[in-house]
């Protein structure tokens, strides 16, 4: 199956900072997501992206699809960004996760 | 437009029984998979549902089983709890014309003692 690397495993940042996070893909992919888990489990949807850039507020993604990498960034983080944040890719049914990346923004 | 729900939200069961947990799928959406989440980790692929079939599986045992319904409402089943099945169980759904963006439900949270 297609492993999935991400990275760093931890980031601590001051309220303000920026930060780029990145996802590293064994295999090509169809389908990419990046995802925020809540302190409650749930996963929250930030993108879509299985190539290309998008924009969501502070949020943004771009995958290089022909690299087999992803980069999510963080710009202007508050203490809400706080939290886990994981990509997962695969084909049209399975997802494979990375082992997230855990951020910590310091008021 | 109603998002993916599980239940229960929590669950105790003792090894060796047998629990079933329960997931609605999002309005419009046909597809839904299942996966496993052990405290610390990402979260494994267990199974996916389209069309009341299994239409893939990851690397998990047959005790791990599913059905889909004709509403595309799923349950996930585990016979002979052990240990390690304490984890977060996760459901997402997901349609063809929406690309498999996949949408999850906020987990059942089991645990085995």
């Amino acid at each position: 199956g297609i492993q999935v690397e991400q990275s760093p495993p931890d980031l601590i940042l001051q309220e303000g900072a920026n930060s780029t996070l990145r996802c590293n893909f064994s295999d090509s992919v169809n389908n990419l997501q990046w995802f925020h888990q809540n302190p409650w489990g749930q996963l929250i949807n930030l993108f879509y992206i299985p190539s290309g850039t998008k924009q969501n507020g502070r949020l943004s993604a771009t995958t290089v699809a022909t690299e087999r990498y992803s980069l999510l960034y963080i710009s202007s983080s508050q203490t809400t960004d706080s939290g886990v944040y994981f990509c997962a890719g695969g084909g049209d049914y399975k997802l494979s996760f990375g082992a997230g990346t855990t951020v910590t923004v310091r008021a | 437009e109603t998002g993916v729900t599980q239940s229960p939200t929590h669950l105790i069961k003792t090894r060796g029984q047998q629990v079933t947990l329960r997931c609605s799928s999002q309005s419009g959406h046909n597809t839904v998979s299942w996966y496993q989440q052990a405290l610390g980790q990402g979260p494994q692929f267990i199974f996916q549902y389209y069309r009341e079939e299994e239409n893939g599986r990851g690397n998990f045992p047959p005790r791990f089983s599913g059905l889909q319904f004709p509403n595309y409402s799923s349950e996930l089943n585990v016979n002979a709890l052990e240990l390690d099945d304490s984890a977060l169980y996760l459901c997402a759904s997901s349609s063809a014309s929406g690309g498999h963006e996949q949408y999850f439900g906020p987990g059942t949270r089991l645990t085995v003692t």
